[in-house]
């Protein structure tokens, strides 16, 4: 079972270079998300998908784009790289818990992280 | 907007002995999950445990329990038997019902000591 899988897990650009986080599950969740931490901070959202074709901004989604072509694959996209953008990359994937309407409860499987460093 | 305030920074605890980690929470709705995720060196993030705001019983997974205290919007995760592999940082997260937006406390770091 490989879960989440993200790449690359390290990555160093210069600012203004342009590249993708890849990021795929093969647990059927119909649910992904990305977030990112900064240092010393917890997790925060940046976009996230309820489905294939699907997706929808989170908390800052500034500086990145994503598309859900698949239900396995969630890619984030960094068109500008700014120093701002240096940071842990988590993607994650969750499926609706069993016996509740509501996604609140969703529980998330999250992937390895990417470390991003933009000089 | 909902906030997670996790008060201790760094806690330490000795192997087989008992920690309890603090998070407070701000939120004026009723419908909302509460989580403790462990974040160990490897940097993955685990779930340790889920506390549905509906259920006054407090869970518990194995060595892992919390005390929710919905009135004091207070979820506490207690560690019993601390274990060498438990050293990590603990994060405390809140969701509303409905939504897709999981907010993180800033992180308790905890060291185990032999």
């Amino acid at each position: 079972n490989a879960g989440v899988t993200q790449t690359p897990k390290f990555r160093i650009l210069k600012i203004g270079q342009s590249m993708t986080l890849q990021c795929t599950q093969d647990m059927n969740h119909n649910y992904m998300y990305w977030y990112r931490q900064d240092p010393g901070m917890g997790l925060k959202l940046i976009y996230y998908s309820v489905g294939a074709g699907i997706t929808d901004k989170g908390e800052v989604p500034n500086g990145y784009n994503v598309s859900r072509s698949t239900t396995e694959d969630f890619p984030l996209r960094l068109e500008l790289a700014a120093p701002s953008q240096t940071s842990v990359y988590f993607c994650a994937s969750s499926y609706l818990f069993q016996g509740t309407a509501s996604s609140g409860a969703n529980v998330l499987t999250f992937g390895a992280g990417s470390r991003l460093t933009v000089l | 907007a909902q906030t997670v305030t996790q008060s201790q920074p760094e806690m330490s605890v000795q192997e087989a002995e008992t920690v309890t980690l603090s998070c407070t929470y701000d939120t004026s709705e009723s419908d909302y999950y509460l989580f403790w995720y462990k974040q160990p060196p490897s940097r993955q993030m685990i779930l340790v445990i889920r506390q549905e705001a509906y259920k006054q019983q407090n869970a518990t997974e194995n060595r892992f329990s919390v005390n929710f205290q919905k009135a004091a919007k207070s979820f506490s995760l207690k560690i019993s038997d601390s274990q060498l592999g438990d050293a990590a940082m603990y994060f405390c997260a809140y969701r509303e019902g409905g939504s897709e937006k999981l907010v993180f406390g800033k992180g308790t770091k905890l060291t185990v000591n032999p």
